[in-house]
């Protein structure tokens, strides 16, 4: 099957640095990927939409500034946490989609902690 | 606005037993995919199942089947044969039309197969 591989799995991170989360479709081409945002026992919350060549859409609420996102081919989309703070402290996650009735296809996710 | 509801925070099943996790759904499109995915504590997302808007019969897969019941706008997933392997979070999700649109995941449910 379809497999989505994410970079890091886990980060440990200063306040005030960036950090960068790399997404790949392996074997197949995703002209659209997900980022979501997951908090402990609770839902993914879907922070904005990476479409290829183009300039990402974000969800109400999630400042495009702090969260950097670049889809820059079929293949990858990178999330970049800029500034990072405790806040931001979260299970961040990517997912990539085929066409029509084709499911997300999730990364593994990258644990951020801020300290 | 689309939405998916999942009522069970938690549910408990006895290994070997069957258990049925609900899911309700609220949208005006005519055309829109269900998903079940499976969340283990490693964060990892699985795909399990799929039923789109306009499949009349029900989808399996395995140990996994979907009860749809459109008029209800009802999705819920049933495992039989519960595994401990089978203890993890449980989310609910519903894609835009039937192609790579974004998906809304419901708030879940944690399994836990009792031995």
């Amino acid at each position: 099957g379809a497999v989505v591989s994410q970079h890091p799995s886990w980060v440990i991170c200063k306040s005030g640095t960036s950090v960068k989360i790399e997404c790949r479709s392996l074997d197949f081409q995703a002209t659209t990927m997900f980022w979501y945002r997951q908090f402990p026992k609770q839902s993914l919350m879907l922070m904005a939409t990476s479409n290829e060549g183009s300039k990402a859409t974000y969800e109400q609420g999630v400042e495009k500034d702090k969260f950097l996102i670049n889809h820059a081919s079929l293949t990858l989309s990178t999330l970049t946490v800029t500034s990072a703070h405790p806040e931001d402290s979260s299970f961040y996650i990517c997912s990539a989609s085929g066409y029509n009735n084709s499911p997300l296809h999730f990364g593994n996710g990258t644990r951020l902690t801020v300290t | 606005a689309q939405k998916i509801t999942q009522t069970q925070p938690g549910m408990f099943v006895q290994e070997k037993e069957a258990v049925t996790l609900d899911c309700t759904y609220d949208t005006s499109d005519q055309s829109y995919g269900l998903f079940w995915y499976k969340q283990p504590s490693s964060g990892e997302m699985i795909f399990l199942i799929y039923q789109g808007s306009y499949d009349e019969q029900n989808a399996t897969e395995g140990r996994y089947s979907l009860n749809f019941q459109k008029a209800r706008k009802s999705a819920n997933l049933v495992i039989s044969a519960s595994q401990l392997g089978d203890s993890a979070m449980y989310f609910c999700a519903m894609r835009e039309g039937l192609n790579a649109g974004k998906s809304t995941f419901g708030d879940g449910t944690t399994l836990t197969v009792k031995p």
